[in-house]
């Protein structure tokens, strides 16, 4: 079982397309990370956020930590083919982190 | 950000042989390492918390006797699968703590392993 419930599991969208990746979980965590991982490759952090309700930007991507530090969003504007990739949200506690199932995202140019 | 390999990237051996996977972090001490491990279409899965030093703390299920774990240095783990079979094929990963910067886990590229 899965402590963190990743939707959806897959998504395909064209380019130019918003797209949003939610990650929910009913255990609080000390921070929460987001990765994306390419095939055959090692996981790459994207961000790490901290605090309830923290909003981080980084580009056309947008994070979201939910109040109760329990849920995480990733918001992805005018989707690109280089976006695409298994994004990963992992929950933190005592420096372990505990993995979602992961959504494919496929941006088709 | 930080740097961390794996060597080899890739394995095949038979079944019932030992493989060594080494996870190295290069710019960076790390007294806490993890290893984990993906099957395809999966996430990750933690194994175990390497600790330079002491002995390697294993989750609920992961056989110690089987995947034996040496943290010899600080800049250096390896992940050792004893007596291999086919259904241990998988893709093994390890991070590596940098404490010295937020408490982040940077990750290797990965080990694919695959048991004949």
């Amino acid at each position: 079982t899965q402590l963190l419930e990743q939707s959806p599991q897959f998504l395909s969208i064209q380019e130019g397309e918003n797209l949003t990746v939610y990650c929910n979980s009913s255990s609080v965590f000390s921070s929460l990370q987001w990765y994306r991982q390419e095939p055959g490759e090692g996981p790459v952090l994207l961000v790490t956020v901290v605090t309830g309700g923290e909003v981080k930007k980084l580009k056309r991507l947008t994070f979201q930590f939910g109040d109760a530090r329990k849920d995480s969003s990733l918001h992805i504007t005018a989707a690109q083919p280089g976006d695409t990739g298994l994004y990963l949200c992992a929950g933190a506690n005592d420096y372990k982190l505990s993995f979602g199932a992961g959504t494919t995202v496929t941006v088709r140019a | 950000g930080a740097v961390v390999s794996q060597h080899p990237s890739w394995v095949i051996c038979k079944s019932g042989t030992s493989v060594k996977i080494e996870c190295r972090s290069l710019d960076f001490q790390a007294t806490t390492m993890f290893w984990y491990r993906q099957f395809p279409k999966q996430s990750l899965m933690l194994m175990a918390t390497s600790n330079e030093g002491s002995k390697a703390t294993y989750e609920q299920g992961v056989e110690k006797d089987k995947f034996l774990i040496n943290h010899a240095s600080l800049t250096l783990s390896t992940l050792t699968v004893t007596s291999a079979h086919p259904e241990d094929s998988s893709f093994y990963i390890c991070s590596a703590l940098d404490f010295s910067s937020t408490d982040t886990q940077y990750f290797g590229p990965g080990t694919r392993l695959t048991v004949l």
